[in-house]
C-alpha cells in the first residue's frame, strides 16, 4: 500500500536549518498529487507548512514563507523541507503528506507517522 | 493569516450527537467547498474524516456528516461512541493557493 516515511536529524541547533524528507514509496510522486508538510508542536494544533506539484509549483503559508524551502526529486520519489534560522518555536513533530486538489476539493488523504524535530543547544 | 476558529472541547454521552463548528472568513471557508475535517486519537497521526464539506472517505462511518453555511463549516458526529474520543481538525483551502487549519478541537465521550 501507499506509505510515507519521514527522515532527517531529531535535534537541531537554534539558528541552524531543519532539513526533512519524505519518501514515498506505492505511488508515484510523478502523479496527480501535491506533496507537502504539516507541523504540530508538542501539545498544541495542526500548522500547515506549504506543499509542491512534481511540475515544480508550490505554496508556501504565509506566516514560514520567508523560512521556508521544499523540492522534489522525481528520480528517488522523495521530497523535502528545508526550515532556516530555527528557534525553539519550530520545535514540533513533522509530518509529510499528500494532498489531493481539484477544483471542488482539497484535502490531505495520507499522512506520514510523523517525525519529532526538538531545536536546543 | 490567522487559524480557524474551533471550540477548544466539546463532550457528549454515548449515543447524544455533538457538533464541532469551525468559523474562518470569506477568503476560505466562505469562498471554497474545499473544507476538510481531521481525526486524531492521541499519539497518532491525523486521519481524513470528511472532504469538500460534506464527502466521507470509503471506510468512514456515516455517523460522520459535514455542512456549511456562509463562513463557519460544522462536523457532526451522531450515535457517539467511546472510539470518537479525539482531537479533530477543520482545514480549507485558502484564496492564496495554501490551506489552513482550525485550532482544533477535543472531544470528550463522557
Amino acid at each position: 500500500q501507499v506509505q510515507l516515511q519521514e527522515s532527517g536529524p531529531g535535534l537541531v541547533k537554534p539558528s541552524d536549518t531543519l532539513s526533512l524528507t519524505c519518501t514515498v514509496s506505492g505511488h508515484s510522486i510523478s502523479s496527480n498529487n501535491w506533496w507537502g508538510w504539516i507541523r504540530q508542536p508538542p501539545g498544541k494544533g495542526l500548522e500547515w507548512i506549504g506543499y509542491i506539484y512534481n511540475s515544480g509549483s508550490i505554496f508556501y503559508s504565509p506566516s514560514l514563507r520567508s523560512r521556508v524551502t521544499m523540492s522534489v526529486d522525481t528520480s528517488k520519489n522523495q521530497f523535502s523541507l528545508k526550515l532556516r534560522s530555527v528557534t525553539a518555536v519550530d520545535t514540533a513533530m513533522y509530518h509529510c503528506a499528500r494532498h489531493y486538489c481539484s477544483v471542488n476539493a482539497c484535502y490531505v488523504d495520507l499522512w506520514g507517522p510523523g517525525t519529532l524535530v526538538t531545536v536546543s543547544s | 493569516q490567522s487559524a480557524l476558529t474551533q471550540p477548544p472541547s466539546v463532550s457528549g454521552s454515548p449515543g447524544q450527537s455533538v457538533t464541532i463548528s469551525c468559523t474562518g472568513t470569506s477568503s476560505d471557508v466562505g469562498n471554497y467547498n474545499r473544507v476538510s475535517w481531521y481525526q486524531q486519537p492521541p499519539g497518532t497521526a491525523p486521519k481524513l474524516m470528511i472532504y469538500e464539506v460534506s464527502n466521507r472517505p470509503s471506510g468512514v462511518p456515516d455517523r460522520f456528516s459535514g455542512s456549511k453555511s456562509g463562513n463557519t463549516a460544522s462536523l457532526t458526529i451522531s450515535g457517539l461512541q467511546a472510539e470518537d474520543e479525539a482531537d479533530y481538525y477543520c482545514s480549507s483551502y485558502t484564496d492564496s493557493s495554501t490551506l489552513i487549519f482550525g485550532g482544533g478541537t477535543k472531544l470528550t465521550v463522557l
